[in-house]
């Protein structure tokens, strides 16, 4: 399965403030998914972030606040706008495996950036 | 919109004793599948459920898939300190995912 380098591991944000998520692929995907898991919570989809193409957002989710890149099909970065301590979480992306028979997305997950907001 | 719920949301065992977590869903589900995040770590794939009435095993650990694919079990047997961890069901509709809560289980050596 893909291997996902995903930095920063964790920061500490002060409120107003913006930060980007970096994630890294050893291999092309056709699809990168950004999770929001917040303390002790399950996980939630952001977006599906597709090269060539404006991301997906979730319900709840939007753009300005979560702007994504996809440059090409290894790499992605999601970043945290006008960051509240609300947005205390930690963020999660996440690959396709390949391996359902099914249709389903089999998820390879990154190591995650853990974020706090003051 | 597809509900995924899971139970119970916090399990503490003795070293040596059974665990079941369950998933329900509110909708027909094309597949099921389960993951494992360690204290600290990320969510790990274990296995993915397709079948009616479907039951998997891996060593210890057991899962089923109901027949009219709507909840899910995971059952580990006889329970070991590495279980320690959060285990997560993810319920799938065509292309649409979602996770349960999550059962925490801890084990007391």
């Amino acid at each position: 399965s893909a291997v996902i380098s995903q930095k920063p591991s964790r920061d500490i944000c002060q409120r107003g403030t913006s930060l980007t998520i970096q994630c890294q692929v050893d291999s092309q995907v056709t699809m990168m998914f950004w999770y929001r898991q917040q303390p002790g919570q399950s996980l939630t989809l952001i977006a599906t972030a597709n090269q060539g193409s404006e991301a997906t957002y979730e319900s709840g989710f939007v753009i300005d606040k979560f702007p994504i890149s996809r440059p090409n099909l290894t790499f992605s970065t999601l970043t945290v706008s006008n960051m509240s301590p609300e947005d205390s979480s930690i963020y999660l992306c996440s690959v396709d495996q390949g391996q359902s028979s099914s249709g389903a997305n089999v998820l390879t997950f990154g190591a995650g950036s853990r974020l706090t907001v003051l | 919109g597809q509900q995924v719920m899971q139970i119970p949301q916090y399990q503490h065992v003795q070293e040596g004793e059974d665990f079941t977590t369950y998933c329900n869903s509110s909708t027909t589900l094309s597949n099921i599948q389960w993951y494992k995040q360690r204290p600290g770590g990320h969510p790990v794939f274990l296995i993915q459920l397709v079948k009616s009435g479907e039951v998997k095993k891996q060593k210890r650990l057991t899962f089923q898939f109901g027949e009219a694919k709507k909840n899910s079990s995971l059952h580990i047997t006889a329970t070991q300190t590495t279980d320690v961890g959060t285990y997560f069901c993810a319920g799938s509709t065509g292309a649409d995912m979602r996770f349960g809560a999550g059962t925490r289980l801890t084990v007391k050596p």
